[in-house]
């Protein structure tokens, strides 16, 4: 079993959708991480959580410690949207080195 | 540009061969981190170092697999005697200090045939 685990694996929106990427893990963490990956490879960091919520334009983290769960939000999708989203958790006990999720690839479609 | 950087971008070898890649992280970034990605697959750890210090290696990394940061700067990841089954993108990541937001490389997709 993977120490986090995302949902749904692929989606498909329409342009405009409000778009949910739920994550859950089942390790102490110190901190949650939202990535995302273009077809290209290269990743970016969206976000990094410990607690509560955090807002960057249209997309919104949100974590649950006691549930051990987060989800991103992105409002009013675009086509450049689609991208994968990565969730990592930071684990305080091995060297604080990545857990990551297997992503979820998301498709915009105009 | 002030990122993270990795070279070269994608990498074709034959089996057999050896390959070196090396990343650039952020500086004064203390951490420095290399995960593997196979396709359709999240990154896994391989290992990480603080400043010059390998502090912590997967069982992932086998001894075909070597890297370094000989100052604490740039980083190299050598894989020796290639095999299929090591294709994929690798990845750097550099960060400040532990649970703080870590930057990532636009990573090397090897392949070998």
């Amino acid at each position: 079993k993977n120490e986090v685990e995302q949902s749904p694996q692929n989606l498909t929106a329409q342009e405009g959708e409000f778009i949910t990427i739920n994550c859950s893990y089942s390790v102490g963490i110190s901190a949650l991480h939202w990535l995302q990956q273009h077809p290209g490879g290269g990743i970016v960091s969206l976000f990094m959580l410990s607690s509560g919520k955090k807002k960057h334009g249209r997309l919104i983290a949100t974590i649950n410690i006691q549930e051990k769960h987060s989800s991103l939000h992105i409002t009013a999708s675009h086509p450049r949207d689609s991208a994968v989203y990565i969730c990592a958790v930071n684990t305080p006990n091995t060297g604080n080195q990545f857990y990551f999720g297997t992503g979820t690839s998301l498709t915009v479609i105009p | 540009d002030t990122g993270v950087s990795q070279d070269p971008r994608h990498k074709i070898t034959k089996r057999g061969q050896n390959v070196t890649f090396r990343c650039d992280p952020i500086s004064e970034h203390n951490r420095l981190y290399w995960y593997r990605q196979t396709l359709g697959q999240g990154p896994e750890f391989l290992t990480y170092f603080q400043n010059e210090a390998q502090l912590e290696k997967s069982r992932l990394l086998s001894d075909r697999f070597s890297a370094e940061r000989p100052k604490g700067s740039f980083s190299t990841l050598e894989i020796q005697r290639t095999e299929q089954g090591d294709s994929a993108m690798y990845l750097c990541a550099s960060s400040l200090l532990p649970d703080t937001e870590a930057f990532f490389g636009q990573g090397t997709r090897l392949t070998v045939v």
